[in-house]
């Protein structure tokens, strides 16, 4: 089983607001992880979006627009990225990153399309 | 402004050996850990290596260990990944990252262009 587990997919409306998860595999406290996001468009290098541990732990990348916010889920064991007022530009592929074990894990990755 | 510019990719036999490189600017190289980051045709993002500011601690992912060797030169404001024993699945465009402070767990704030490697008979 991955150590991040995201959803290959995800479409939603100009407008509207998205939820991206970032599941964390059994065993793996999120509540313990800083979660890092990045936005990748195509052609391009990752870019650094924000962090997300805690209310009181959390920074936005510079220049990142504040409708991009970080957030978890105990219950489901996982990371959110949310992001509200859905632009066209918004449409890129997210990966969620820990660093676990001495080592930085992505996750798989999710496709936003809005549409 | 932060510059990271990768040179080194190419296409190589299975079983042969690449050194990327990685020349940095914009920034006082000595004081951030750096990472490669590699990202195979359509694929993900996978983290490759990392090492510290000085050069002193160095991380490898499981799948490159033992073939792969991360270095810097300081006064040369560059990085470097030496791969050795190259296997078709290590194809992929190599990113090289900053980290945001010394040590190896500060997260990547900046990331070149990347340069592609191609293992291919």
């Amino acid at each position: 089983q991955a150590v991040l587990t995201q959803p290959a997919s995800l479409s939603a409306s100009p407008g509207a607001s998205a939820s991206l998860t970032c599941a964390l595999r059994s065993g793996i406290n999120v509540d313990t992880y800083r979660i890092y996001w990045y936005q990748q468009k195509p052609g391009s290098p990752p870019q650094y979006l924000l962090r997300y541990k805690s209310d009181s732990d959390k920074q936005q990348g510079s220049g990142v627009p504040s409708r991009f916010s970080g957030s978890k889920d105990a219950s489901a064991n996982a990371g959110i990225l949310l992001i509200s007022g859905l632009q066209s530009e918004d449409e890129a592929d997210y990966y969620c990153m820990i660093w676990h074990s001495g080592a930085w894990v992505f996750g798989g990755g999710t496709k936003l399309t809005v549409l | 402004e932060v510059q990271l510019l990768e040179s080194g990719g190419g296409l190589v036999q299975p079983g042969g050996s690449l050194r990327l490189s990685c020349a940095a600017s914009g920034f006082t190289f000595s004081s951030y850990a750096m990472s490669w980051v590699r990202q195979a045709p359509g694929k993900g993002l996978e983290w490759v290596s990392a090492i510290s500011n000085s050069g002193g601690s160095t991380y490898y992912a499981d799948s490159v260990k033992g073939r792969f060797t991360v270095s810097r030169h300081s006064s040369k404001n560059t990085l470097y990944l030496q791969m050795n024993s190259l296997r078709a699945e290590d194809t992929a465009l190599y990113y090289c990252a900053k980290g945001a402070g010394i040590t190896l767990d500060h997260y990547m704030d900046a990331w070149g262009k990347g340069t592609t490697v191609t293992v291919s008979s």
